[in-house]
């Protein structure tokens, strides 16, 4: 069954470094999507991406993140100056289609900010 | 508007009960009703999904009642199993949140043998 494959699992970074997070979506979906889980917490929407631009955000995605889709494989997600509160699960997720269902989400990476 | 309240936060049944977890909403115009499942260290997979016209879905031993007028909705797991131990999340979206989903606060099922 194809998969959203994100790396790295686990990321550790020093506060106010920037990071990328990667993602390879399902080769044929068209519909991308990035969300966020704080530990014990319920899963957020970030942002979504169709035609190479931001489709919609929220208001958790403020001006210290981005996302480029660089190669027509991946799709990132940088978030320029980290700061603690940043320290999360981050869930990539794509669909092939306008409808919602299709959603297949990846297994996350881990971002701990130190 | 847009938020969606799961209950309860926690859950534990043994093997071979009935788990029951309830959604409400608060935004009509949400017309997708999904649960996820989650396993520690993945990401959530697509468990089973309703749209309002009906009022009842079942997939196997996992069931959606939906009660369009009270603006809730419910996920039953038959004949619970010790590898039904997971986190459950409740979602919602519709045309005017886009595609985005809107979760529930989860709610962590633990299935006694």
């Amino acid at each position: 069954e194809p998969e959203v494959t994100q790396t790295p699992s686990h990321q550790v970074t020093q506060m106010g470094q920037e990071v990328i997070l990667r993602c390879v979506p399902i080769s044929n979906h068209l519909y991308f999507y990035w969300y966020r889980q704080i530990l014990g917490q319920k899963v957020e929407f970030l942002v979504s991406f169709y035609n190479n631009e931001i489709s919609e955000k929220s208001e958790i995605f403020d001006d210290q993140f981005s996302v480029e889709r660089p190669d027509g494989s991946n799709f990132t997600l940088k978030i320029r100056s980290t700061k603690l509160e940043d320290s999360a699960m981050y869930f990539c997720a794509s669909k092939r289609g306008l409808i919602v269902i299709g959603y297949t989400f990846g297994s996350g990476t881990r971002l701990t900010v130190v | 508007q847009q938020q969606v309240k799961q209950s309860p936060q926690s859950l534990i049944v043994q093997k071979g009960g009935i788990s029951i977890i309830n959604c409400a909403y608060e935004n009509t115009a949400f017309d997708y009703f999904p649960w996820y499942q989650q396993f520690p260290g993945k990401g959530p997979a697509l468990l089973i999904a309703i749209r309002p016209d009906v009022s009842e879905k079942k997939e196997g031993r996992f069931t959606i009642s939906f009660n369009k007028s009270a603006k809730q909705f419910s996920l039953h797991i038959m004949d619970s199993q010790p590898g039904d131990s997971a986190t459950y999340f409740c979602a919602a979206s519709g045309e005017t949140s886009g595609s985005r989903l809107t979760f529930g606060e989860g709610t962590q099922l633990t299935v006694n043998p």
